[in-house]
């Protein structure tokens, strides 16, 4: 199916540990975002990126890597985990830059 | 500072009992705003682009509209499967790629 997938669903991770949160979309949109998702703060931006090779930070970046090797992946790389990143993580592509498609969430917890 | 905010935070309805969400802004020169609904444990899941003041659009049982001000989601007639949180978006003339997010308006609709 079309969509944007994203893996795992759910990871718990000890404090100081590393992972990559997969992102990949079939659609051949230019455009991809990583946001958060926390109660009462609503969605923020983590990184984007307007196509393979170009990415930028968003409002939230420090701890976070991201490439952009291919227009379909994109992944989200936590440097050394810490309990402040437990939140929910959605990545979205869009054509225009405008309306996206999200995928289905990691939900992460760091201990 | 361009801004987004949602009111009211949570509405519970009977089914067929319609009603309207709200979402006021503040930006430099809009691009777009947008309409999403989000169910629990999902990402979010574009509903409607609105580009300038006077805009509709419908889709089933929703109606978005938009003003200089503010956006408003008619719901009429609304069904259980109705519920969900009802996001709201903006893009801004400044960096018309990144996404200006309110906090949401939970839905709940009893049978």
């Amino acid at each position: 199916n079309a969509g944007v997938t994203q893996t795992p669903k759910f990871q718990v991770l000890k404090t100081g540990q590393s992972m990559t949160l997969q992102c990949a979309q079939d659609m051949n949109h230019e455009y991809m975002s990583w946001y958060r998702q926390d109660p009462g703060m609503g969605l923020r931006l983590i990184h984007y990126s307007v196509g393979a090779g170009i990415t930028d930070q968003g409002e939230v970046p420090n701890g976070y890597n991201v490439s952009r090797s291919t227009t379909e992946d994109f992944p989200l790389r936590l440097l050394s985990a810490a309990p402040s990143q437990t939140s929910v993580y959605f990545c979205a592509s869009s054509y225009t830059g405008r309306s996206y498609t999200f995928g289905s969430g990691t939900r992460l917890t760091v201990v | 500072e361009d801004q987004v905010t949602q009111s009211p935070e949570a509405l519970r309805l009977q089914e067929g009992e319609s009603s309207s969400l709200n979402c006021s802004y503040t930006v430099s020169g809009l691009r777009g705003l947008f309409w999403y609904r989000q169910d629990p444990g999902k990402g979010p899941e574009f509903l409607f682009t609105l580009y300038s003041a006077g805009e509709e659009k419908e889709k089933e049982r929703l109606k978005a509209t938009l003003t200089k001000k503010e956006s408003f989601l008619h719901i009429t007639a609304p069904k259980p499967e109705d519920s969900a949180t009802y996001l709201c978006a903006l893009s801004n003339a400044g960096n018309n790629r990144k996404l200006i997010w309110g906090l949401g308006t939970s839905l709940a609709v009893n049978p």
